[in-house]
């Protein structure tokens, strides 16, 4: 079946450096992908929607300087978190939907990202 | 506006019983897909049941049924014949057909699910 991998799967960085995290889909293009995160013991909350060839689109409240999104390719999204801090903590998640435009096309989700900042 | 609702924080099932885990939604939008995920303490999301809002009859996936009252707006799983392994957290999600960013997917808060033994 399809799968979408995220790299590092953790990562642990001081606060004011930057972290790239990486979503490939491995056996479908995606034209668009989706980044989530996650706080503990809580919900997915959609950042931004990653689209090849375009601009990503952001969730309100989420800062597009903060959070980098760039979508390298029809198989590679990135984000990237600049200047990291404490309260950026979490679980990063992306997803891409296989197909990319019907209701009923596939999301499959990476296995996520947990990125702690001391 | 939250769009998606699960009042449930969490819920206890004995082994081998049948549990309800409740989501109710939101949209103006005539055309959604409603859909079910598992999420194991190892972080994954499990894609489980999906549901179309033009589908006639309750979506069913061995032993995940979808209990669909569109007119209640609600989209309750059922699980029947639970299995330790079945303890995890359960999100509801929902994606909206008029929107015209790949249709990104919106979930609920959660259901965390405690099979006993």
């Amino acid at each position: 079946g399809a799968v979408v991998s995220q790299h590092p799967s953790r990562v642990i960085c001081k606060s004011g450096t930057s972290v790239k995290i990486e979503c490939r889909s491995l056996d479908f293009q995606a034209t668009t992908m989706f980044w989530y995160r996650q706080f503990p013991k809580q919900s997915l909350m959609l950042m931004a929607t990653s689209n090849e060839g375009s601009k990503a689109t952001y969730e309100q409240g989420v800062e597009k300087d903060k959070f980098l999104i760039n979508h390298a390719s029809l198989t590679l999204s990135t984000l990237t978190v600049t200047s990291a801090h404490p309260e950026d903590s979490s679980f990063y998640i992306c997803s891409a939907p296989r197909g990319g435009r019907a209701m009923t096309d596939t999301q499959y989700f990476g296995p996520g990202t947990r990125l702690t900042v001391l | 506006a939250q769009k998606i609702t699960q009042t449930q924080p969490g819920m206890f099932v004995q082994e081998k019983e049948a549990v309800t885990l409740d989501c109710t939604y939101d949209t103006s939008d005539p055309s959604y897909g409603l859909f079910w995920y598992k999420q194991p303490s190892s972080g994954e999301m499990i894609f489980l049941i999906y549901q179309g809002s033009y589908d006639q009859q309750n979506a069913t996936e061995g032993r995940y049924s979808l209990n669909f009252q569109k007119a209640r707006k609600s989209a309750n799983l059922v699980i029947s014949a639970s299995q330790l392994g079945d303890s995890a957290m359960y999100f509801c999600a929902m994606r909206e057909g008029r929107n015209t960013g790949g249709f990104k997917t919106i979930f609920g808060a959660g259901t965390r699910l405690f099979v006993k033994a």
